[in-house]
């Protein structure tokens, strides 16, 4: 079973503070990450996606993946309220976490 | 306009009937994917296929069935034999199929199906 671990949250950051949200995984040979957004009742919707070692940025979001600690994590700066929703981390595309909830409080 | 379609938005289904939620998509993509989503978890792959009249079983496959018989369409029957079948039902598509492919997927609207 290949496992994708998150913290259900809510993870609760007033507007403009740095978000961190974290995303272990199981399956030491795996290749690709990704990190989608989610809002209550919706479809999710793809935020970024990494593959190496390092950090990716992509406007006010960044992806961190370290391979050797099997950990992967999303910041998102300057946050804002409409920032809300569950973030889900995705590994090898097929694997999913259970998501973490983000509150953005105005 | 390029997406993906599925259709109904809600099902309501009684026990011991099968059900078919309908996906769609223009996006020339050759892979397709159908997940499970419970309140407060994960996805959880079904099915996926990566070509025509051809698909594998995801993790929980059980009491599910699929078809690719065009590039466009994956419907995914929900059969009586699946004894807990309420659930979001979310299909997605990618260019490519492979697990540890690049390629994101992109997600239809969702069917919330529940059962009476």
């Amino acid at each position: 079973q290949k496992e994708v671990e998150q913290n259900s949250g809510p993870l609760s950051v007033p507007e403009g503070a740095i978000a961190s949200l974290n995303c272990t995984y199981s399956d030491r040979g795996s290749q690709s990450f990704f990190w989608y957004r989610q809002y209550s009742g919706k479809s999710p919707e793809l935020i970024m996606f990494i593959y190496s070692n390092g950090d990716k940025e992509d406007g006010r979001f960044t992806a961190q993946l370290n391979k050797a600690s099997q950990y992967v994590s999303l910041l998102i700066r300057d946050s804002q309220p409409s920032d809300s929703a569950t973030y889900l981390c995705a590994v090898n595309k097929f694997y999913f976490g259970s998501g973490t909830k983000l509150n953005v409080k105005p | 306009d390029g997406g993906i379609t599925q259709s109904p938005k809600y099902l309501f289904r009684k026990e011991g009937q099968n059900v078919t939620l309908s996906c769609e998509q223009n996006l020339n993509h050759d892979a397709m994917y159908w997940y499970r989503q419970d309140p407060g978890q994960g996805l959880r792959l079904i099915y996926y296929s990566q070509i025509v009249n051809d698909f594998q079983k995801g993790d929980i496959a059980e009491g599910y069935s699929v078809s690719r018989e065009k590039k466009e369409s994956f419907p995914l029957t929900v059969t009586s034999a699946q004894k807990n079948p309420t659930a979001f039902y979310l299909c997605a598509s990618s260019i490519l199929g492979l697990a540890g492919g690049p390629d994101e997927q992109f997600f239809g609207p969702g069917t919330r199906l529940t059962v009476l």
